[in-house]
């Protein structure tokens, strides 16, 4: 079974332009959550989605940061324009529903490294 | 903001010695998980327990939860130094649909 693909790896931008990461979900997954994690910080939500519906965007910085999730398979998330503090890695997760629930683990790709000059 | 908060931050044991990691998080929930990071790598999900168990293994893991006290421990017995990585807790609050982290712990085995 192929696992959460995530693109690009690593991006270097300078502050003010504009970046977008690309993630595919495990086939069949319903859900998919897009965390930022700052160097040696926890993974922080910033939106989930279920099919393509968003579930919680509450910590999304919406003046900067937009998601969508075509389709209800994978996902974009863009920041415009980016600041310094964006720099961060950028994980993208998806899980399945059992009995309208989420069945709880959340399988993860291996991130996308972002540094903001 | 985080929900569950893990003790110690770090942690550096030699090999073949048992490692303890402990979370403690704020509100009721369904269930909490522990992940495993290495580093520059994505999250890995190890164990999850529900808010109805008590205690959980999974080869060289035990889980314990206590919700009355809102902690949750996590040993590594016999520990390797694959076993080096981050160690995060996390939760799914009762009532709700998104996953928390803590700030993890970072556990370093030395051969």
């Amino acid at each position: 079974e192929a696992g959460v693909a995530q693109s690009p790896r690593y991006k270097i931008i300078e502050k003010r332009q504009s970046v977008a990461f690309w993630c595919n979900p495990i086939s069949g997954h319903a859900t998919l959550y897009w965390y930022q994690q700052i160097l040696g910080q926890g993974p922080k939500l910033l939106i989930q989605f279920q099919n393509n519906g968003v579930v919680d965007d509450s910590q999304l910085p919406k003046d900067r940061f937009s998601a969508e999730r075509l389709k209800g398979v994978d996902s974009t998330l863009k920041i415009q324009p980016a600041k310094l503090e964006d720099s961060a890695v950028y994980l993208c997760a998806s899980s399945t529903i059992s009995g309208g629930k989420n069945t709880g683990e959340l399988f993860f790709g291996e991130g996308s490294r972002l540094t903001v000059l | 903001s985080q929900q569950g908060e893990e003790d110690p931050q770090a942690l550096s044991i030699q090999e073949g010695e048992n490692a303890t990691m402990n979370c403690s998080y704020k509100t009721s929930i369904n269930n909490l998980q522990w992940y495993r990071q290495n580093s520059g790598r994505g999250l890995v999900h190890l164990i999850l327990i529900r808010s109805n168990e008590r205690e959980k293994h999974s080869g060289r893991l035990r889980v314990t939860l206590d919700t009355s006290k809102k902690s949750s421990s996590l040993l590594i017995t016999a520990s390797r130094a694959a076993d080096t990585a981050s160690y995060f807790c996390a939760t799914d609050r009762t009532g709700g649909f998104k996953t928390i982290f803590g700030a993890g712990t970072r556990l370093f085995v030395k051969a």
